[in-house]
């Protein structure tokens, strides 16, 4: 079946540098998109989320991009600091209501 | 306002038992979603569920496993006769909009090991 994937399984930046966390979906059909951050031990957090209708938005601190031509989502962290560590899944909603996830990139700050 | 609430946080069972998690979504939140999540694995849908119906069970297990959320009371995923293979976090998260695409809320997670 179709479903969202992931580039990079772990990402390691400097603290105060930029994050990007890549993700390609496979379903076009697909027009919700969340990004979650999962923290050891915890249950996924809401990030930030985009609707097929828009192909950028932005958060504090994250903007998440959507290119529906190459099916393509990203996760900027800007200025990323060491409480940002953490892996983070993006999620598509399809099929009315269950979200599909990717199989997550842990993200790892530097001091 | 409390958020998505899941017991217990860790259960143990022994190969053959009954293992009972329970959630309690957000206040005012209807949908309730039942998702498994294997060590360093994304989640993976198991079940919708509304008040008293269950929506899309299209990811449970044809055997051993099933849900329910009751009209009162908390949504419990039940799985009978554990195998190791079970062992895994299990998410709960709750939505509050009728249909289409929202938010989910996820809990805390009960994590279960089966010996």
């Amino acid at each position: 079946g179709e479903s969202v994937g992931l580039h990079l399984p772990t990402l390691s930046v400097q603290e105060g540098d930029n994050s990007i966390i890549n993700c390609a979906y496979s379903n076009s059909a697909s027009d919700y998109f969340i990004w979650y951050k999962q923290e050891s031990g915890k249950g996924p957090q809401f990030i930030i989320d985009i609707r097929s209708n828009m192909d950028k938005r932005q958060g504090q601190r994250v903007t998440v991009l959507l290119n529906k031509t190459v099916k393509h989502l990203s996760l900027q962290i800007a200025a990323t600091q060491p409480g940002d560590s953490a892996v983070y899944f993006c999620a598509e909603n399809n099929a009315g209501n269950m979200l599909t996830f990717g199989g997550g990139t842990r993200l790892m700050v530097k001091p | 306002n409390a958020g998505v609430m899941q017991n217990p946080r860790h259960l143990v069972r022994r190969r053959g038992q009954e293992a009972r998690l329970r959630c309690s979504p957000m206040k005012g939140h209807s949908h309730v979603y039942w998702y498994r999540q294997l060590p360093e694995e994304g989640l993976k849908f198991m079940v919708y569920l509304q008040k008293e119906n269950i929506i899309d069970e299209s990811g449970m297990p044809k055997e051993r496993f099933s849900a329910e959320f009751p009209k009162e009371g908390p949504s419990i995923l039940r799985i009978q006769q554990v195998v190791r293979g079970d062992s895994a976090a299990y998410f709960c998260a709750s939505s509050p909009l009728i249909g289409g695409a929202d938010e989910q809320f996820f809990g805390p997670g009960t994590r279960l090991t089966v010996l």
